[in-house]
């Protein structure tokens, strides 16, 4: 099985100030998906990486696949109290399969 | 349109019982995804259908899972004799595309959950 594992499990910021979220995969991935999650809420998708070096960004968030596709990283830049929250990183095997890591939980102190 | 929507919301059973969880996807997206999600983990894969089959029910933890989607549309999860751990919340999400077709976003669209609680 392909498993995903994500760093820092928490992450407790203040306002304004950047922060990076890991996600680190045992094999090669073919996507990688990074979702976020508020609580009693189901997942919101946020961006996609297929290629390796690939890199997206959307507002102040930037996802980046690195070349070997096996790492990928979540960047926040001066982040706010939305953007707190639970980030999850997914892939799937190219079959039918579809693997999340356990999260990082976000809080961001106004 | 609307989005993935599930019910109930919140369902609380006994030991033992049997309950059924409902997904209803976004409308054309043939592939559908049951997930299970315990207190401060990730989703766990369950089963994936392309259209009204099964095409990998190897994340169903044992027999007395089982789910359907007969008509291609609306799925149901059944659990039979509940167990304490299986209370989770239980995740459906739906793409437009199945998985493995090269250069395709499947991303796909999560329902709010059902949170299933056996006493």
């Amino acid at each position: 099985s392909q498993e995903l594992e994500q760093s820092p499990q928490s992450l407790i910021v203040q306002e304004g100030k950047n922060l990076t979220i890991n996600c680190t995969s045992s094999k090669t991935l073919y996507g990688l998906y990074w979702y976020k999650q508020k609580y009693g809420e189901g997942l919101i998708f946020l961006m996609m990486l297929q290629k390796g070096g690939e890199e997206k960004s959307h507002e102040k968030i930037t996802a980046k696949l690195d070349e070997k596709k096996q790492q990928s990283s979540l960047h926040i830049t001066a982040s706010q109290p939305s953007h707190a929250g639970i980030y999850l990183c997914g892939a799937d095997d190219n079959f039918n399969k579809f693997y999340f890591g356990s999260g990082t939980k976000l809080n961001v102190k106004p | 349109g609307a989005g993935v929507s599930q019910t109930p919301s919140n369902k609380v059973t006994e030991k033992g019982k049997y309950v059924e969880l409902r997904c209803d996807p976004i409308s054309g997206h043939t592939a559908l995804y049951w997930y299970r999600q315990s207190l401060g983990q990730g989703p766990e894969f369950l089963i994936y259908f392309q259209g009204t089959g099964a095409a990998d029910d190897s994340g169903l933890p044992n027999d007395r899972f089982f789910a359907v989607r007969p008509e291609g549309s609306v799925s149901t999860l059944k659990i039979q004799r509940t167990e304490r751990g299986d209370s989770a919340v239980y995740l459906c999400a739906s793409s437009l595309n199945r998985q493995g077709i090269a250069g395709d976003s499947n991303e796909q669209f999560f329902g709010p959950g059902t949170r299933l609680t056996v006493l």
